[in-house]
């Protein structure tokens, strides 16, 4: 079964500055799916990036950047100029193409933004 | 998000009594997921279906049973709630592939 890996349960950046997230995975598949969500105090969950494994491409929406590894099986989040309302926990999942459209979710990293 | 609610927000119930949550969508998508979110546990998916009458038990499944009778509308029961069934419920619908997945904004269940 795959799995997804998260070791840091919290972290704290000051506001205006850069935080790298971590995540690494296991798979022995060759493509599939990876995706950063984060859930704010509100509860919901909120895409904010994605990636197709066989794109070498690091995906970049806005602040955020991921650095895709594929070798290494890590797939870290960069969150730049952080603002306050970066803070939020944020999870890492995993989906293989070929699989039944589960995703697989890390146990979240807690970000919190400091002014 | 619009295209998917779930109902109720928030429950308390009793040991041993049946609860069901539901969950329904306006975007006609095909899959449909129940996860439920704990600390130190992220989400863990309790069932899925991809399509009408076609359902399929996830990692924590125990407890739990579904029913997809209409493709808008996915049902969650817990048959006899017990208190390691309380949790935090989501519902999810997906296109598939790169789409990810849009989620409903949650059920907080506390069973006493």
């Amino acid at each position: 079964a795959q799995t997804v890996t998260q070791s840091q349960p919290e972290m704290s950046v000051q506001e205006a500055e850069t935080v790298t997230l971590s995540c690494t995975y296991d798979t022995s598949e060759s493509d599939y799916y990876l995706f950063w969500y984060k859930q704010p105090p509100s509860r919901q969950m909120i895409l904010v990036i994605r990636q197709e494994a066989y794109k070498q491409q690091n995906a970049t929406e806005n602040r955020f950047s991921v650095n895709f590894q594929k070798a290494a099986k890590s797939f870290s989040l960069k969150i730049s100029d952080s603002q306050l309302g970066d803070a939020a926990m944020y999870f890492c999942a995993y989906r293989r193409k070929s699989s039944g459209d589960k995703l697989t979710f890390g146990t979240g990293t807690r970000l919190a933004v400091r002014p | 998000d619009a295209g998917i609610t779930q109902s109720p927000r928030h429950k308390v119930t009793e040991t041993g009594t049946p609860v069901t949550l539901r969950c329904h969508q306006t975007e006609n998508h095909r899959y449909m997921y129940w996860y439920r979110q704990d600390p130190g546990h992220g989400l863990r998916l309790i069932h899925y279906s991809y399509g009408v009458k076609d359902t399929d038990k996830g990692e924590v499944s125990d407890g739990y049973s579904v029913s997809r009778s209409k493709t808008e509308d996915f049902l969650l029961t817990l048959e006899s709630a017990t208190s390691s069934q309380t949790s935090v419920y989501f519902c999810a619908i997906s296109e598939g592939g790169l789409y990810g997945y849009t989620f409903g904004s949650g059920t907080r269940l506390t069973v006493v």
